[in-house]
């Protein structure tokens, strides 16, 4: 146990389905992350909210949608998926220096990760 | 471009030691971390260095070489519980942090 939660732990979805990915963090970070594992593949970070600032990476498609409604909860809205987008995706949390939003200056502890399948 | 290797897959004998080793390529850097994680549950932080040098902690040790991009994973007395993925992630000058693939570490008995 991290104190990071994921639900569900698996998800299979149709390609034209809407789904949502949950992550809820216990530790009082001010930092969440969600991230994309690959078979083989290095972590891809997809997005982060950091005091309160949401930080994305541009090359996400717009089918992946955070919303982040306080400190400890993040959500993934998934919409359209295509088979590809199958993958572990895992939340994070970390506590950030105020004023450097996006800063990964402390170590980040991972929810066990939801283990998607799109059809 | 910002790059991390590490090998994909080792093995090991049980009790043995294992060095795992990662090179790293950032735009500026801000400390190099090591995390471990089991099939299927989440990557646990195992070690983060910003200097040069080797940290001890109990089993495990990770050096820092930040003149030759250079990293590695020191893992002594191994035990089967020690079988896991070993992700090497370094952080860049905007402490975003770039992964590797991470190592597979089999153990046999």
């Amino acid at each position: 146990e991290t104190g990071v939660t994921q639900t569900p732990r698996h998800l299979v979805m149709g390609m034209t389905n809407k789904k949502s990915l949950k992550c809820e963090q216990h530790l009082g970070h001010n930092a969440m992350y969600w991230y994309k594992q690959s078979a083989k593949k290095p972590l891809e970070l997809m997005f982060v909210y950091s005091l309160e600032e949401r930080v994305e990476n541009n090359s996400v498609p717009s089918r992946f949608s955070p919303e982040c409604p306080n400190s400890s909860h993040l959500f993934l809205h998934l919409h359209t998926l295509q088979p590809e987008d199958s993958a572990l995706y895992l939340c994070a949390s970390s506590h950030q220096p105020e004023g450097l939003a996006g800063v990964s200056y402390n170590e980040q502890f991972f929810g066990p990760g939801t283990r998607l399948t799109v059809l | 471009g910002q790059n991390i290797d590490q090998p994909t897959e080792m093995t090991a004998t049980e009790g043995a030691i294992v060095q795992i080793n990662c090179t790293y390529q950032t735009s500026g850097f801000n400390g190099l971390f090591w995390y471990q994680q089991h099939a299927g549950e989440a990557p646990t932080f195992l070690s983060y260095n910003v200097l040069d040098g080797l940290e001890e902690k109990g089993r495990f040790s990770s050096f820092l070489s930040r003149s030759k991009g250079y990293s590695y994973l020191l893992l002594k007395e191994l035990q089967m519980k020690d079988s896991a993925s070993y992700l090497c992630a370094a952080a860049d000058s905007n402490y975003q942090l770039i992964w590797g693939a991470g190592t597979k570490l089999i153990i046999k008995p």
